[in-house]
């Protein structure tokens, strides 16, 4: 079945360095990837998205390239922010289902000013 | 922009009481999705509805059910509540395409708690 593994936390990082989050995944076929944002109290947002081999998603300074050839799919940022904080979520989506997301545990992310 | 809402927000029950979850979503999508979130396991699926009239069971369905009222609403009802359905509950909705590389809208979540 389909699977995604992401490294737990919690991860305390000061400000203005820099993130790396890795994510593997396993799946047949070819699935999208994404990566979810939760803030304290609230729920899920989209952050990013890939859907095809070599695809870079990007927003608001995270980056991450889905690598078939390595199943992977790690979020990337130059420099974080207090603001930052929050729980991430990697997931993936089997193409042409309909059947929801597969996520990872979640990676606890803190950033210190 | 409403999105996903879901009622209600908080919820205590006794074991063995029942209550139903409900979830709206404005957005004219096809399918649903009600997940929960536990420590350490992230958000597991529990029961979908892929359209209108559809329901199927993901990975954890055990001790629920769900209804599609139409296509903007899908509840779950938990008919004899236990403590190990404590949790925080989201609904979710997307548009469905054969490529599957659209992605989910969440809900606020709702925190159960079982006593």
């Amino acid at each position: 079945g389909n699977s995604v593994t992401q490294m737990e936390g919690p991860v305390t990082l000061s400000e203005e360095a820099f993130l790396t989050i890795n994510c593997t995944y396993t799946a047949t076929g070819y699935p999208s990837l994404f990566w979810y944002v939760q803030y304290p109290g609230e729920g899920l947002q989209l952050l990013l998205k890939a859907t095809k081999a070599d695809d870079k998603g990007s927003n608001k300074g995270f980056e991450a390239t889905y690598r078939k050839e390595t199943t992977s799919f790690h979020l990337e940022k130059g420099s974080v922010q207090v603001s930052d904080s929050a729980v991430y979520f990697c997931a993936l989506r089997k193409g042409g289902g309909a059947d929801g997301l597969t996520f990872g545990k979640g990676t606890h992310l803190i950033i210190q000013p | 922009n409403a999105g996903v809402t879901q009622t209600p927000k908080f919820q205590v029950l006794k074991t063995g009481q029942s209550m139903t979850l409900q979830c709206a979503q404005d957005m004219n999508h096809n399918s649903m999705y009600w997940y929960r979130q536990d420590p350490g396991m992230g958000l597991r699926l529990i029961y979908y509805s892929a359209s209108e009239g559809t329901t199927d069971k993901g990975e954890v369905p055990n001790g629920y059910n769900v209804s599609r009222l139409n296509k903007r609403e899908f509840s779950l009802r938990l008919e004899s509540a236990a403590p190990s359905q404590t949790s925080v509950y989201f609904c979710a909705s997307s548009v469905s395409t054969g490529t599957g590389g659209t992605e989910a809208f969440f809900g606020q979540g709702t925190r159960l708690t079982v006593v």
